[in-house]
Formats: C-alpha cells, sequence, structure tokens
C-alpha cells in the first residue's frame, strides 16, 4: 500500500515567490496535517484539515495557507517566501482526529530552499 | 499546552535495552502520551502511544508512572537502525489532532 506521498521532494525559489506543496493522504484517511521542520528543530504544526474542513490552525503567518480537495489530498501555499521559510515540510495523515486513535503517518517532506 | 523535557542525546550499544525517559509534569487527565522518531532524512514515524497503562507493541514499550507525570519508550534490543531523534508528544484526547514536537533524544547506538 502507497504511503504518504509528497511532492515536490526538492524545490529552490527566491525571495517574494510563491509555492505550493502537494500532499497525497494514504487511501481512506480522511485528515491531513501539514508541519514545517527547521534544521535542527522538532516539526511545527501549521495546519489540520479533516473532512475537508481545518480544524487546527498554528502560529503562522497568513502567507501560508492549505485546502483539502475531494479526494482528501491537501496543498500547501506561502506566498512572498521569506528566507525563513526554508525548511523541510511534512504532510502526515490520518483515519481520523483523535488522539486515542493513535498514529499519524508522515511522509518524507519537501525540502524548500528560498534563496 | 503541556510540555515535556527530554534529554537531548543518549548512546546505546547495539542488542542491549534502550529507556528513554520523558518527563511531562503538567499532563492532564486527557493528555495521550506518544511517541515518534524520525530516522535520518525521513519523516517521523510513529512508535507508541498510551494513557495510563504500560503498552507494548512489535517496536517498543511504553511504561507510564502511576501519577503520569513521567514515561519511558522501552527498547528492548538496540539495532543500528533504530538510531533517531526520537520525541514524547501530549496529545489532546479531544477533537484537536496535532503534534506538538520539542527537541527530542537523539539516540546514538554503537555496533
Amino acid at each position: 500500500d502507497a504511503g504518504v506521498t509528497q511532492s515536490p521532494t526538492h524545490l529552490i525559489k527566491t525571495r517574494g515567490q510563491h509555492v505550493t506543496l502537494r500532499c497525497s493522504p494514504i487511501s481512506g484517511h480522511k485528515s491531513v496535517s501539514w508541519y514545517q521542520q527547521v534544521l535542527g528543530q522538532g516539526p511545527q504544526f501549521i495546519f489540520q484539515y479533516y473532512e475537508k474542513e481545518e480544524r487546527g490552525r498554528g502560529n503562522f503567518p497568513d502567507r501560508f495557507s492549505a485546502r483539502q480537495f475531494p479526494n482528501y489530498s491537501s496543498e500547501l501555499n506561502v506566498n512572498a517566501l521569506l528566507l525563513g521559510d526554508s525548511a523541510l515540510y511534512l504532510c502526515a495523515s490520518s483515519f481520523s482526529m483523535g488522539a486515542e486513535f493513535g498514529e499519524l503517518f508522515f511522509g518524507e517532506g519537501s525540502r524548500l530552499t528560498v534563496l | 499546552d503541556a510540555k515535556t523535557t527530554q534529554p537531548n542525546s543518549m548512546e546505546s550499544n547495539e542488542e542491549e535495552p534502550v529507556h528513554l525517559p520523558c518527563n511531562h509534569s503538567t499532563i492532564s487527565g486527557t493528555d495521550y502520551i506518544h511517541w515518534y522518531r524520525q530516522l535520518p532524512s525521513q519523516g517521523p514515524e510513529y512508535v507508541i502511544h498510551g494513557l495510563t497503562s504500560n503498552v507494548n507493541n512489535r517496536m517498543a514499550s511504553l511504561a507510564i508512572a502511576e501519577d503520569r507525570k513521567s514515561s519511558t519508550l522501552i527498547l528492548h534490543r538496540a539495532t543500528l537502525r533504530d538510531a533517531a531523534v526520537y520525541y514524547c508528544i501530549l496529545r489532546y484526547g479531544g477533537s484537536q489532532g496535532n503534534l506538538i514536537f520539542g527537541k527530542g533524544t537523539k539516540l546514538s547506538v554503537k555496533p
């Protein structure tokens, strides 16, 4: 079975540009979350979507936005890129939202470099 | 959000047990204790989770203190493949599903 897939795996942008990152969850999973991981730090929560609705948002500026499609895939958009947006962007999927149901499944991430 | 405290790094020898501690003195009654690990150049991977009772699965065991203010992840026989950053995370047992990662414990395994 396919795990969580993310694209692109690597990309380079310049300051001020826009980027779109894509995520396909495991089949049957309805919840998708996005995390940002800066080098040397743990992942930081950006968004959670469940059944195509935003269910949680981390402490990130409005330049960050996301959406979930009817097939439960998701996009993360970042506008007006800054050097500090350089990071590994991780997508995670789960069947439901509750902590009692256990695990999130993470993709291998999209490595964004902003020059 | 309740926070966790873990040692920055630990070392282990291959094929020996490893006990990774985590303190969470401000845990609330509805917080689940989750452990994830992240191997180099990969996304985090679920290891185990529990609420009050000790838990076992094919990867590890989770020992939870009676007062729930600390827990220990136990790898019964460390392998080189277990070298990773291990994150202890408290996850609210309601509708919120996001994980709050700290810096974790970097585990090194020596052959």
